[in-house]
């Protein structure tokens, strides 16, 4: 089965700095997805991520999947207390993508943003 | 609704109790995710309803553990006999389809087994 692992597992940096998560798979990704969640609400979907070399950003969030696709990470540039929460990466188990919302998932990293 | 809500927020419990976690999706939304998020485990997929019928339920730990869905529409997630590592929050999402970037979650069941 595959497996995500994210580094690191929590992060606290000042407002204003810039930081990266990553994710890991122990298979190659066919469906990448990067999720936000904050204390006690659901998850908010960030970007998904398909083809190697992929490339995506919204505001001051970009996603990457490396050529490989084994490997994306999440940069947050000019953190701002907003960006707080945890943030998940989930992946589609099968190969070839299931095109349906089962997802295997990160861990998760918690990021801490202080004013 | 206006997204997917979900009841009760929080539930305590006994041990060896049963108790039983609704979901209602988004109006329309044909698909709906059972999903359990565990500090030890993660987030986890559960089960996965397309209309009323349940194609996948591969990620139910065991047989105490119970969905069904009526209408199209409300879940409910039932925990037999529930245990101490039932504890968790348990999520339920909606897609109008296909698609995981179409995933609206709602806020989750905080389940405590004491």
């Amino acid at each position: 089965s595959q497996e995500l692992e994210q580094s690191p597992q929590s992060l606290i940096v000042q407002e204003g700095k810039n930081l990266t998560i990553n994710c890991t798979s122990s298979k190659t990704l066919y469906g990448l997805y990067w999720y936000k969640q904050k204390y006690g609400e659901g998850l908010i979907f960030l970007m998904m991520l398909q083809k190697g070399g992929e490339e995506k950003s919204h505001e001051k969030i970009t996603a990457k999947l490396d050529e490989k696709k084994q490997q994306s990470s999440l940069h947050i540039t000019a953190s701002q207390p907003s960006h707080a929460g945890i943030y998940l990466c989930g992946a589609d188990p099968n190969a070839g993508g299931t095109s349906y919302g089962k997802l295997t998932f990160g861990q998760g990293t918690i990021l801490t943003v202080h004013p | 609704g206006a997204g997917v809500s979900q009841s009760p927020s929080n539930k305590v419990t006994e041990k060896g109790k049963d108790v039983e976690l609704r979901c209602d999706p988004i109006s329309g939304h044909t698909a709906l995710y059972w999903y359990r998020q565990s500090l030890g485990q993660g987030l986890e997929f559960l089960i996965y309803f397309q209309g009323n019928s349940a194609p996948d339920k591969s990620g139910l730990p065991s047989d105490r553990f119970s969905a069904e869905r009526t209408g199209g529409s409300v879940s409910t997630l039932t925990i037999q006999r529930t245990q101490q590592e039932d504890s968790a929050v348990y999520l339920c999402a909606s897609t109008p389809g296909q698609g995981a970037e179409k995933l609206f979650f709602g806020s989750g069941t905080q389940l405590s087994v004491l």
